[in-house]
């Protein structure tokens, strides 16, 4: 696609229950990114994807958070038995890196989660 | 991982003051140096970006950073703000794939 999508844009679900947010990079992206955005705060790293793999998986808050990427380009983030404090924007973004080419990262419009 | 700090949290100007935003980070091999911009209720978008060559890169709106490598810098100036300058700034840094950011600062222009 033109750009980064993400979806859904407005998540309510309650406390305890299982959501997947999804992010579709732009095509030819070889990096895709996951971060949280608070009320009031920065952008939290989450995890970031190299093709499949993701190198650094630290910045994920706890066990119940995870990621996969599949064929180089959809990934899904997964929040098990979700909390209130898990309420925030989760934005993910992409970019070019490798074959000697290496670009800024394009955001999505984020998904916003709200944990009642 | 590397770090990034942003000294500012929140700076209040009138229009036509000038604008810098501090922006350190803690890795010291070869970085890409980003600054972002969120509007109110608008999602990130590029002001600007340094990959190598020329230290004092220019971007959009009036916008434009020094890259000092001796002091780990990246400052975001701009010599006369606007009102519509109104946003948070986060400053980034990326290293091969890796991207990380600064808390971000708000900044409130008054007209």
């Amino acid at each position: 696609g033109a750009g980064v999508s993400q979806s859904p844009s407005n998540k309510v679900t309650e406390k305890g229950k299982d959501v997947e947010l999804r992010c579709d990079p732009i095509s030819g992206h070889t990096a895709l990114y996951w971060y949280r955005q608070s009320l009031g705060q920065g952008l939290e790293f989450l995890i970031y994807f190299q093709g499949n793999s993701a190198p650094d998986k630290s910045g994920l808050p706890s066990d119940r958070f995870s990621a996969e990427r599949t064929g180089g380009s959809v990934s899904t983030l997964t929040i098990q038995r979700t909390q209130q404090e898990d309420s925030a924007v989760y934005l993910c973004a992409s970019s070019l890196v490798g074959q000697g080419l290496n670009t800024e990262a394009f955001f999505g419009q984020g998904t916003r989660l709200t944990v009642v | 991982a590397q770090s990034v700090s942003q000294h500012n949290h929140h700076v209040i100007l009138s229009e036509a003051a000038s604008l810098e935003l501090g922006c350190n980070y803690s890795y010291g091999g070869t970085v890409n140096l980003f600054w972002y911009v969120q509007y109110p209720g608008q999602h990130l978008q590029l002001l600007l970006k340094y990959f190598s060559g020329d230290p004092l890169v220019k971007g959009i709106k009036g916008f434009e950073a020094e890259f000092i490598k001796s002091k780990f810098s990246f400052n975001l100036r701009k010599p006369s703000v606007q009102w519509s300058d109104t946003a948070e700034y986060f400053c980034a840094v990326k290293l091969v794939g890796d991207m990380r950011f600064g808390a971000g600062t708000r900044l409130t222009v008054k007209p």
